[in-house]
């Protein structure tokens, strides 16, 4: 079955170091998406793609960004982690215009 | 930047209560989604309304899309504690790009 897998699941990592967050789709989606879900706020988009070498920003883009080199993947890096940086993050992908989006199973990241 | 308005935060009720939850917004959307998430897991769709005025009914779950394509708002008639979990809608933008609400956490209560 295809599906959508994050890892980790869970980090810890200290304050200034990079962070990548992996995410791999396996339904050929060309959209995909990072949010970020932290009590209070709900869920707020990072990045999204449309498609390979297309990337853009979100509400909440700073000290994040992505890459897109081939349709399943889109890693997350964390430039260089901030307390404020900790948080749950999911990854997404959609087939197009008023599709489903698919969701993976979460990143709990803690910066220390 | 398009924003969605979702009401109430949070929501206790008694087993067998009918409740309303609302997601409004200055913004048109290309469609709108329902999605509920259970903890320590990823958002899951319940419904996707495209057209204004659009009602669709899921068992007890009954959703509606404003006329002018902005609002929206999810119904359960005779809430049950099955239907306890966190229910957030999503805006689509013009290109596919998800905005979603706050969510509403809903607590059914035996």
């Amino acid at each position: 079955d295809a599906e959508i897998t994050q890892s980790p699941r869970h980090k810890i990592t200290e304050t200034g170091r990079q962070v990548t967050l992996a995410c791999h789709q396996t339904w050929n989606h060309n959209n995909m998406f990072w949010y970020r879900q932290d009590l209070g706020h709900g869920l707020r988009l990072i990045h999204y793609s449309y498609g390979v070498q297309d990337t853009n920003k979100g509400e909440v883009s700073d000290g994040y960004s992505v890459s897109r080199s081939n349709t399943e993947d889109l890693p997350l890096t964390l430039e260089s982690a901030a307390s404020s940086q900790t948080s749950v993050y999911f990854c997404a992908s959609k087939r197009g215009l008023g599709t489903e989006a698919f969701f993976g199973q979460g990143t709990r990241l803690t910066v220390v | 930047t398009q924003l969605l308005e979702q009401s109430p935060q949070f929501l206790s009720i008694q087993e067998g209560e009918n409740l309303t939850v609302y997601c409004n917004s200055s913004s048109v959307f290309s469609s709108l989604q329902w999605y509920r998430q259970e903890p320590g897991e990823g958002p899951v769709l319940l419904v996707t309304v495209v057209t204004g005025g659009e009602v669709k009914k899921l068992k007890r779950l009954t959703f509606q899309f404003g006329d002018a394509r902005k609002d929206s708002s999810l119904h359960i008639t005779a809430a049950q504690p099955g239907d306890t979990g966190l229910y957030l809608c999503a805006g689509e933008g013009s290109q596919g790009n998800l905005i979603f609400g706050k969510g509403t956490k809903l607590s059914v209560k035996p």
